[in-house]
C-alpha cells in the first residue's frame, strides 16, 4: 500500500533563508509524486508533481524537488523563503485507481 | 480553460440536520470526481470518488453519502449530521484515462456543527 510521511508538522524559517520540507513515500508501484499548497481557508494548489524523466523538478514560486528513489525520498526545497510562502504543504503519492494518498502536511512559517 | 466551484464556501448546521454540498466542474467531460475531508492536522482524507454519473465508490463507512447526478456535478449529502462531520471538504477533479494523474482542488467548505 502508498503512504506518506512529512517529518515535521510545523517548520518555521526567516525570510531570505532555505525551505527545505521532507516527504518520504511508500509505494508498491514506480511513484507519481506531487507536492500541494494550501493558503488558509483555500484549497489546494499544485506546486509541482514527479512522474517519470528527470528527477530534479521544478514547479511554481521558485520551488522544487528532487526524487530520490534510494531514500525514498521527495523532498521541496526553496532557495530563498519568502513572506507569501507561508501556508501548508502536502506531499501526495500516488495510489492504485488513480488516487492520491496526502501526507498530514507541513506548516511552513516565515519570519521577518 | 476549467474551472472547479463548490458551495457553500462555509456552513453551521446543528446535530442531527441534512447535509448537502455540491461541486461543479467546468470545462471538462467524464471527469473523475473525488471528496475529501480535512481535519486539523490529519491531512486529506479520501471520502468518496467517482468515474461516471451514478458511480460512487466509498472509501470509508461513515455517516456521508454521496451521488453524481450529472456528468460534472458531485454532491455530498448526510441525513443527520454528527458533531465529527465538523472539518474543512475538499471536492477535487482530475481528467479521465491513464497518465492523467493531477488532481485538481476547488475552494472547499467550512462545515461546523453544533
Amino acid at each position: 500500500a502508498q503512504s506518506v510521511t512529512q517529518l515535521g508538522s510545523h517548520v518555521s524559517v526567516s525570510e531570505g533563508a532555505l525551505v527545505l520540507l521532507r516527504c518520504n513515500y511508500s509505494s508498491s508501484v514506480p511513484p507519481y509524486l506531487f507536492w500541494y499548497v494550501q493558503y488558509p481557508n483555500q484549497g489546494l494548489q499544485l506546486l509541482l508533481k514527479y512522474t517519470t524523466g528527470a528527477t530534479l523538478v521544478k514547479g511554481i514560486n521558485g520551488f522544487e524537488a528532487e526524487f530520490k528513489k534510494s531514500e525514498t525520498s521527495f523532498h521541496l526545497t526553496k532557495p530563498s523563503a519568502h513572506m507569501s510562502d507561508a501556508a501548508e504543504y502536502f506531499c501526495a503519492v500516488r495510489s492504485y485507481g488513480n488516487k492520491l494518498v496526502f501526507g498530514a502536511g507541513t506548516i511552513l512559517r516565515v519570519k521577518s | 480553460s476549467q474551472t472547479i466551484h463548490q458551495w457553500p464556501a462555509t456552513l453551521v448546521q446543528p446535530v442531527g440536520s441534512p447535509l448537502s454540498l455540491e461541486c461543479t466542474v467546468e470545462g471538462t467531460s467524464n471527469p473523475n470526481l473525488y471528496w475529501y475531508r480535512q481535519a486539523a492536522g490529519r491531512g486529506l482524507q479520501l471520502l468518496f470518488y467517482s468515474v461516471g454519473i451514478g458511480q460512487i465508490s466509498s472509501e470509508v463507512p461513515q455517516n456521508l453519502s454521496a451521488s453524481r447526478p450529472q456528468d460534472r456535478q458531485f454532491i455530498l449529502s448526510s441525513k443527520k449530521l454528527l458533531l465529527s462531520d465538523s472539518g474543512f471538504y475538499l471536492c477535487a477533479w482530475q481528467s479521465p484515462g491513464a497518465h492523467q494523474e493531477t488532481q485538481y482542488f476547488g475552494p472547499g467548505t467550512r462545515l461546523l456543527v453544533l
